[in-house]
């Protein structure tokens, strides 16, 4: 049973490009979530979605960036027009059941350079 | 400001040290996880605390929630190199907060 995947594990951008970062969840698991990571501090919640809905963006930015989760294929996490500040690892979970408080299995991150 | 204070930030200790990390908020939870990270690659669920109160024990690991769910220490005895890694704990209600982990060097 393969774990969380997510690719590319490195994407450089150059300021103003497009970042699509793809997760695929454990089988089974409806649940995603997108954290950020800055270096020397904790995950931040970003979004959290079931499939085909967002059920809590609260952690995301207003602009430049968005998430999905169809009913087939990866969760994308997208980030329109690359600033420097957007440097970092963005790593997502999956989860079989609703709410926070049930296990979240990470993947192992999609670490994010713009230069 | 972190919601979740994790002390201290950094430890490095010798192979067959005891230590404690602490994690400590203002804020009541109706979980707390603690998490092993290891360079380049994503958290790891330790284990999940739901009682005030409540000890947990993982091999030499040993988890403590506070009776008013608003704090956590973790306590690893006879550490070894394998031990080596970032440490973070997370609190959940509607959503969930990490705090920004304590950094652990065990040295053989």
């Amino acid at each position: 049973n393969a774990g969380v995947m997510q690719n590319p594990r490195h994407l450089v951008r150059r300021r103003g490009q497009e970042a699509r970062l793809r997760c695929s969840p454990m089988k089974g698991h409806s649940h995603v979530y997108w954290y950020r990571q800055l270096p020397e501090e904790g995950l931040k919640f970003m979004v959290y979605l079931q499939k085909e809905n967002i059920i809590d963006e609260s952690g995301m930015p207003k602009e430049r960036f968005s998430a999905e989760f169809p009913k087939e294929g990866p969760s994308i996490l997208r980030i329109q027009q690359v600033v420097r500040g957007d440097s970092a690892a963005y790593f997502c979970a999956s989860s079989p059941l609703a709410g926070f408080f049930n296990e979240q299995f990470f993947g192992p991150g999609t670490r994010l350079t713009v230069l | 400001t972190q919601l979740l204070e994790q002390s201290p930030q950094f430890l490095s200790i010798q192979e067959g040290e005891n230590l404690t990390v602490y994690c400590n908020s203002s804020s009541v939870f109706s979980s707390l996880q603690w998490y092993r990270q290891e360079p380049g690659e994503g958290p790891v669920l330790l284990v999940t605390v739901v009682t005030g109160g409540e000890v947990k024990k993982l091999k030499r690991l040993t988890f403590q929630f506070g009776d008013a769910r608003k704090d956590s220490s973790l306590h690893i005895t006879a550490d070894q190199p394998g031990d080596t890694g970032l440490y973070l704990c997370a609190g959940s209600n509607n959503d969930m907060r990490f705090g920004a982990g304590t950094r652990l060097t065990v040295k053989p």
